[in-house]
Protein backbone atom coordinates (compact mmCIF):
# COMPACT_ATOMS: atom_id res chain seq x y z
CA UNK A 1 0.00 0.00 0.00
CA UNK A 2 0.84 3.51 -0.84
CA UNK A 3 2.47 5.72 2.48
CA UNK A 4 2.18 9.69 1.43
CA UNK A 5 4.78 11.63 4.00
CA UNK A 6 4.23 15.63 4.27
CA UNK A 7 6.55 17.68 5.73
CA UNK A 8 6.78 20.28 7.51
CA UNK A 9 3.12 19.20 9.97
CA UNK A 10 2.58 22.79 11.20
CA UNK A 11 4.67 25.74 9.71
CA UNK A 12 3.79 29.72 10.73
CA UNK A 13 5.08 31.70 8.18
CA UNK A 14 5.00 36.00 8.06
CA UNK A 15 3.47 37.71 5.38
CA UNK A 16 5.55 38.09 2.51
CA UNK A 17 7.81 35.60 3.56
CA UNK A 18 8.54 32.27 1.12
CA UNK A 19 6.95 28.72 1.40
CA UNK A 20 8.43 25.36 0.15
CA UNK A 21 5.68 22.30 1.31
CA UNK A 22 7.19 18.52 0.67
CA UNK A 23 5.33 15.65 -0.66
CA UNK A 24 6.67 12.32 -0.79
CA UNK A 25 5.35 9.14 -1.55
CA UNK A 26 6.43 5.36 -1.08
CA UNK A 27 4.98 1.83 -2.14
CA UNK A 28 4.28 2.82 -5.99
CA UNK A 29 5.45 4.06 -9.16
CA UNK A 30 4.25 6.57 -11.70
CA UNK A 31 1.32 8.09 -8.98
CA UNK A 32 -1.05 11.10 -10.28
CA UNK A 33 -0.23 13.48 -7.56
CA UNK A 34 -2.41 16.18 -5.99
CA UNK A 35 -2.53 19.37 -3.92
CA UNK A 36 -5.25 20.18 -2.04
CA UNK A 37 -6.17 22.77 0.49
CA UNK A 38 -8.48 22.67 3.04
CA UNK A 39 -10.63 25.56 5.15
CA UNK A 40 -11.77 24.89 8.80
CA UNK A 41 -14.14 22.40 8.46
CA UNK A 42 -14.36 22.55 4.84
CA UNK A 43 -14.33 20.50 1.75
CA UNK A 44 -11.20 20.22 -0.18
CA UNK A 45 -9.85 22.93 -2.68
CA UNK A 46 -7.88 21.23 -5.35
CA UNK A 47 -4.67 23.47 -6.23
CA UNK A 48 -2.18 21.38 -8.59
CA UNK A 49 -2.11 17.95 -10.26
CA UNK A 50 0.34 16.36 -11.75
CA UNK A 51 0.42 13.38 -13.87
CA UNK A 52 4.12 13.33 -14.30
CA UNK A 53 7.64 14.43 -13.84
CA UNK A 54 7.32 18.17 -14.64
CA UNK A 55 3.59 18.08 -15.51
CA UNK A 56 1.96 20.47 -13.85
CA UNK A 57 -1.70 21.58 -14.04
CA UNK A 58 -3.46 24.07 -12.23
CA UNK A 59 -6.33 24.15 -10.61
CA UNK A 60 -7.03 27.49 -9.06
CA UNK A 61 -5.57 31.35 -9.75
CA UNK A 62 -2.97 32.26 -7.30
CA UNK A 63 0.57 33.21 -5.79
CA UNK A 64 1.28 29.20 -5.41
CA UNK A 65 2.85 27.01 -7.98
CA UNK A 66 3.74 23.05 -7.51
CA UNK A 67 6.89 21.20 -9.20
CA UNK A 68 7.22 17.41 -9.81
CA UNK A 69 11.23 16.86 -10.06
CA UNK A 70 10.95 13.29 -9.34
CA UNK A 71 8.23 10.83 -9.97
CA UNK A 72 7.41 10.59 -6.00
CA UNK A 73 7.85 13.99 -4.49
CA UNK A 74 5.55 16.94 -5.19
CA UNK A 75 6.58 20.27 -3.71
CA UNK A 76 3.99 23.54 -3.23
CA UNK A 77 5.72 26.98 -3.18
CA UNK A 78 5.18 30.47 -3.06
CA UNK A 79 7.88 33.47 -3.25
CA UNK A 80 5.62 35.81 -1.03
CA UNK A 81 2.65 34.44 1.23
CA UNK A 82 -0.30 35.99 2.33
CA UNK A 83 -2.95 35.98 4.75
CA UNK A 84 -5.58 33.83 2.92
CA UNK A 85 -2.74 31.40 2.41
CA UNK A 86 -3.25 30.09 5.87
CA UNK A 87 -5.16 26.59 5.94
CA UNK A 88 -4.53 23.01 6.00
CA UNK A 89 -2.60 21.39 2.82
CA UNK A 90 -2.83 17.72 2.05
CA UNK A 91 -1.01 15.87 -0.63
CA UNK A 92 -2.54 13.18 -2.69
CA UNK A 93 -1.35 10.07 -4.89
CA UNK A 94 -3.65 8.31 -6.90
CA UNK A 95 -2.50 4.86 -9.38
CA UNK A 96 -4.72 5.59 -12.14
CA UNK A 97 -6.17 2.70 -12.54
CA UNK A 98 -8.69 2.70 -9.37
CA UNK A 99 -9.43 6.39 -8.80
CA UNK A 100 -8.96 5.84 -4.65
CA UNK A 101 -6.74 8.73 -3.24
CA UNK A 102 -4.66 8.49 -0.63
CA UNK A 103 -3.99 11.40 1.37
CA UNK A 104 -0.76 12.70 3.62
CA UNK A 105 -1.21 13.86 7.19
CA UNK A 106 -1.20 17.54 6.02
CA UNK A 107 0.70 20.98 6.84
CA UNK A 108 -1.18 23.20 8.68
CA UNK A 109 -0.02 26.80 7.78
CA UNK A 110 -0.49 29.84 9.39
CA UNK A 111 0.40 32.78 7.67
CA UNK A 112 0.80 35.79 10.47
CA UNK B 1 -20.05 24.82 -9.70
CA UNK B 2 -20.06 22.37 -7.14
CA UNK B 3 -21.19 18.96 -8.72
CA UNK B 4 -21.32 16.74 -5.73
CA UNK B 5 -23.35 18.06 -2.82
CA UNK B 6 -23.61 15.98 0.59
CA UNK B 7 -26.42 16.50 3.35
CA UNK B 8 -26.36 17.06 5.85
CA UNK B 9 -24.04 19.52 6.79
CA UNK B 10 -24.14 18.97 9.98
CA UNK B 11 -25.08 15.93 12.37
CA UNK B 12 -25.01 15.52 16.16
CA UNK B 13 -26.39 12.16 17.73
CA UNK B 14 -26.56 10.05 20.61
CA UNK B 15 -24.10 6.64 20.64
CA UNK B 16 -26.52 4.24 19.28
CA UNK B 17 -28.07 5.96 16.64
CA UNK B 18 -28.60 5.32 13.09
CA UNK B 19 -27.98 8.14 10.51
CA UNK B 20 -27.72 8.49 7.07
CA UNK B 21 -25.96 10.91 4.84
CA UNK B 22 -26.25 11.45 1.04
CA UNK B 23 -24.45 12.30 -1.78
CA UNK B 24 -26.10 13.89 -5.04
CA UNK B 25 -25.24 15.30 -8.05
CA UNK B 26 -26.52 15.97 -11.34
CA UNK B 27 -23.53 14.08 -13.05
CA UNK B 28 -22.66 10.28 -13.42
CA UNK B 29 -19.64 9.35 -12.15
CA UNK B 30 -17.94 6.26 -13.12
CA UNK B 31 -17.25 5.30 -9.55
CA UNK B 32 -17.10 7.06 -5.76
CA UNK B 33 -15.37 7.05 -3.12
CA UNK B 34 -16.28 7.61 0.61
CA UNK B 35 -13.13 8.97 2.99
CA UNK B 36 -13.58 10.31 6.44
CA UNK B 37 -11.07 12.84 7.86
CA UNK B 38 -10.28 13.49 11.79
CA UNK B 39 -9.26 16.34 12.98
CA UNK B 40 -5.88 17.54 12.06
CA UNK B 41 -5.23 14.41 10.00
CA UNK B 42 -5.62 13.62 5.85
CA UNK B 43 -9.01 11.93 4.85
CA UNK B 44 -8.89 8.12 5.07
CA UNK B 45 -10.42 6.02 2.40
CA UNK B 46 -13.11 4.24 3.72
CA UNK B 47 -14.73 2.31 0.24
CA UNK B 48 -15.38 2.10 -3.93
CA UNK B 49 -18.72 1.62 -5.13
CA UNK B 50 -18.53 1.10 -8.71
CA UNK B 51 -21.62 -0.34 -10.29
CA UNK B 52 -25.25 1.59 -9.93
CA UNK B 53 -27.02 0.11 -7.33
CA UNK B 54 -24.17 -1.73 -5.16
CA UNK B 55 -24.25 -2.41 -1.94
CA UNK B 56 -20.96 -2.50 0.40
CA UNK B 57 -20.66 -3.27 3.99
CA UNK B 58 -17.84 -2.47 5.72
CA UNK B 59 -18.78 -3.43 9.71
CA UNK B 60 -21.49 -0.94 10.68
CA UNK B 61 -21.13 0.94 7.63
CA UNK B 62 -23.66 0.26 4.50
CA UNK B 63 -22.13 1.85 1.16
CA UNK B 64 -24.60 2.39 -1.82
CA UNK B 65 -24.01 3.93 -5.14
CA UNK B 66 -27.32 4.88 -7.02
CA UNK B 67 -28.56 2.60 -10.05
CA UNK B 68 -27.83 5.72 -12.39
CA UNK B 69 -24.51 6.27 -10.63
CA UNK B 70 -25.43 9.90 -9.71
CA UNK B 71 -25.66 9.37 -6.21
CA UNK B 72 -24.24 7.36 -3.28
CA UNK B 73 -25.31 6.95 0.79
CA UNK B 74 -23.70 6.13 3.47
CA UNK B 75 -25.59 4.52 6.63
CA UNK B 76 -24.24 4.08 9.91
CA UNK B 77 -25.79 2.06 12.29
CA UNK B 78 -25.50 1.93 16.25
CA UNK B 79 -23.21 5.23 15.99
CA UNK B 80 -20.06 5.26 17.96
CA UNK B 81 -18.01 8.16 19.32
CA UNK B 82 -15.00 7.00 17.25
CA UNK B 83 -17.26 7.54 14.08
CA UNK B 84 -17.34 11.30 15.29
CA UNK B 85 -15.36 13.04 12.03
CA UNK B 86 -15.67 14.50 8.45
CA UNK B 87 -17.69 12.40 5.98
CA UNK B 88 -16.55 13.42 2.42
CA UNK B 89 -17.48 11.86 -0.84
CA UNK B 90 -15.35 11.99 -3.99
CA UNK B 91 -15.32 10.55 -7.92
CA UNK B 92 -14.89 11.76 -11.30
CA UNK B 93 -17.59 12.48 -12.97
CA UNK B 94 -18.01 11.19 -16.56
CA UNK B 95 -16.71 13.90 -19.06
CA UNK B 96 -15.33 16.18 -16.64
CA UNK B 97 -11.76 14.50 -15.98
CA UNK B 98 -11.59 15.87 -12.83
CA UNK B 99 -12.07 14.25 -9.27
CA UNK B 100 -14.52 15.83 -7.26
CA UNK B 101 -15.12 16.08 -3.71
CA UNK B 102 -18.38 16.92 -2.16
CA UNK B 103 -19.32 19.44 -0.03
CA UNK B 104 -18.75 17.24 3.37
CA UNK B 105 -20.96 16.13 6.01
CA UNK B 106 -19.88 16.94 9.77
CA UNK B 107 -20.52 14.25 11.88
CA UNK B 108 -20.49 14.34 15.78
CA UNK B 109 -21.10 11.00 18.02
CA UNK B 110 -21.80 11.99 21.80
CA UNK B 111 -21.36 9.29 24.51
Amino acid sequence: SQTIHQWPATLVQPVGSPLSLECTVEGTSNPNLYWYRQAAGRGLQLLFYSVGIGQISSEVPQNLSASRPQDRQFILSSKKLLLSDSGFYLCASETGTSYEQYFGPGTRLTVT
Amino acid sequence: TQLLEQSPQFLSIQEGENLTVYCNSSSVFSSLQWYRQEPGEGPVLLVTVVTGGEVKKLKRLTFQFGDARKDSSLHITAAQPGDTGLYLCAGWASGTYKYIFGTGTRLKVLA
